[in-house]
């Protein structure tokens, strides 16, 4: 079935740093979203994005939905220590299911104080 | 607004026994639902999806089965749970109708655990 390849799979940086990761597919697809998990909790929604170019912000986090509409990105600036979780991609490939979403492998983000 | 509850929190059963796991959405009506599982390799595996009252898809083989009793009820379940049931189970919900790039938002997930 589809797959996403999310990059890193783990991050360790210090407080103050700004991070970067991304997620790729070999199909194209016309939604890409952003989620966190903190230990024990369910994922929660940080970004949706709908169109190719798309370049969206919620206040330190920034995404973008590819130009090729194989790849987005999630950029997190100056993190703090509460940034300390799971970051998932997730997106629906064009022409799939109107209801399943593909979910990266996630990358696991740690803030050192 | 809407939100999603998940129970139990926390679950220990013993190889053999029944399950039965519930979820309830609120503020909305006829919301797509979902059942996933997390193993502790992080990934998020679909197990069953509903897009109406008795209408169950599921997407692996396995010792689960799925139920929608009523429009925001969604309920995971097992006749004799397996050592390889343990894991984070997690209720999703998405809204249905004309647009169909809806998120999906999580509950809190339950941790089942076999012994």
């Amino acid at each position: 079935g589809q797959q996403l390849n999310q990059s890193p799979q783990s991050m360790f940086i210090q407080e103050g740093e700004d991070v970067s990761m991304n997620c790729t597919s070999s199909s194209i697809f016309n939604t890409w979203l952003w989620y966190k998990q903190d230990p024990g909790e369910g994922p929660v929604l940080l970004i949706a994005l709908y169109k190719a170019g798309e370049l969206t912000s919620n206040g330190r986090l920034t995404a973008q939905f590819g130009i090729t509409r194989k790849d987005s990105f999630l950029n997190i600036s100056a993190s703090i220590p509460s940034d300390v979780g799971i970051y998932f991609c997730a997106g629906r490939n064009l022409g799939g299911s109107n209801y399943k979403l593909t979910f990266g492998k996630g990358t696991l983000l740690t803030v050192n104080p | 607004s809407q939100t999603i509850h998940q129970w139990p929190a926390t679950l220990v059963q013993p190889v053999g026994s029944p399950l039965s796991l519930e979820c309830t959405v609120e503020g909305t009506s006829n919301p797509n639902l979902y059942w996933y599982r997390q193993a502790a390799g992080r990934g998020l595996q679909l197990l069953f999806y509903s897009v109406g009252i008795g209408q169950i898809s599921s997407e692996v083989p396995q010792n689960l089965s799925a139920s929608r009793p009523q429009d925001r009820q969604f309920i995971l379940s097992s006749k004799k749970l397996l050592l390889s049931d343990s894991g984070f189970y997690l209720c999703a919900w998405s809204l249905a109708g004309y647009w169909r790039n809806q998120p999906q938002h999580f509950g809190d997930g339950t941790r089942l655990s076999i012994l």
